[in-house]
């Protein structure tokens, strides 16, 4: 079974700033799909940034950016110049290729993320 | 602006009430799913809906009860709540199917439920 572990329960960083949050997964799969979602105190559940395993270019969404290390299993989010909207928990999730179980997400347990002014 | 759109976004009940949440996407999306999530934990799967046909149902307790009228629609019937179930209900959608398929789920602002 596939497992998503993040290891900080809680982040700050100064605004402006950098901050990266990690992940790290296991799975025997080759062909899977990672995700960075954000979800803001007003409770939508954002989608921030979309990896395909087979690729071997880190995403990048503006500001937000991975580092896809695929032999680590590791998937770290970087937010550059931080923003008081970035404020949120966010939450890493794996996905299969595979039918059926490309319709679960298995979900890591969250970062609080805090932006200081 | 949400794509997924969720009535209401509150409800509070009783243990005795039957009331509905209800979920509408108009993405073209095939796959819709429900999500259980107390605070500061992450989603938790209840159903998925795969072209109108239950696909998946997590082992949830039967006063939940899913519908699909049609390819836009998800509904969550609630009878006989208990006070463990309170939280905040989320729906998504996806693109459907058995292909190889990357697209993420988008989700809908929730519906935050109480029950007294």
């Amino acid at each position: 079974a596939q497992t998503v572990t993040q290891s900080q329960p809680e982040m700050s960083v100064q605004e402006a700033e950098t901050v990266t949050l990690s992940c790290t997964y296991d799975t025997s799969e080759s062909d899977y799909y990672l995700f960075w979602y954000k979800q803001p105190p007003s409770r939508q559940m954002i989608l921030v940034i979309r990896q395909e395993a087979y690729k071997q270019q880190n995403a990048t969404e503006n500001r937000f950016s991975v580092n896809f290390q695929k032999a680590a299993k590791s998937f770290s989010l970087k937010i550059s110049d931080s923003q008081l909207g970035d404020a949120a928990m966010y939450f890493c999730a794996y996905r299969s290729a595979y039918f059926p179980s490309n319709y679960q997400l298995i979900w890591g347990a969250g970062t609080k993320l805090i932006i200081k002014p | 602006d949400t794509e997924v759109t969720q009535t209401p976004k509150h409800l509070v009940m009783g243990m005795t009430n039957k009331k509905s949440l209800k979920c509408e996407q108009h993405m073209g999306h095939r796959a819709m799913y429900w999500y259980k999530q107390k605070a500061k934990k992450p989603p938790e799967l209840m159903f998925v809906y795969s072209y109108e046909k239950l696909s998946i149902n997590e082992s949830v307790p039967s006063r939940f009860s899913p519908e699909c009228p049609n390819s836009s629609l998800l509904n969550l019937h609630l009878h006989a709540l208990q006070p463990e179930d309170s939280a905040l209900y989320l729906c998504a959608s996806s693109q459907g199917g058995q292909g190889r398929n990357g697209q993420p789920q988008h989700f809908g602002d929730g519906t935050r439920l109480s029950i007294l």
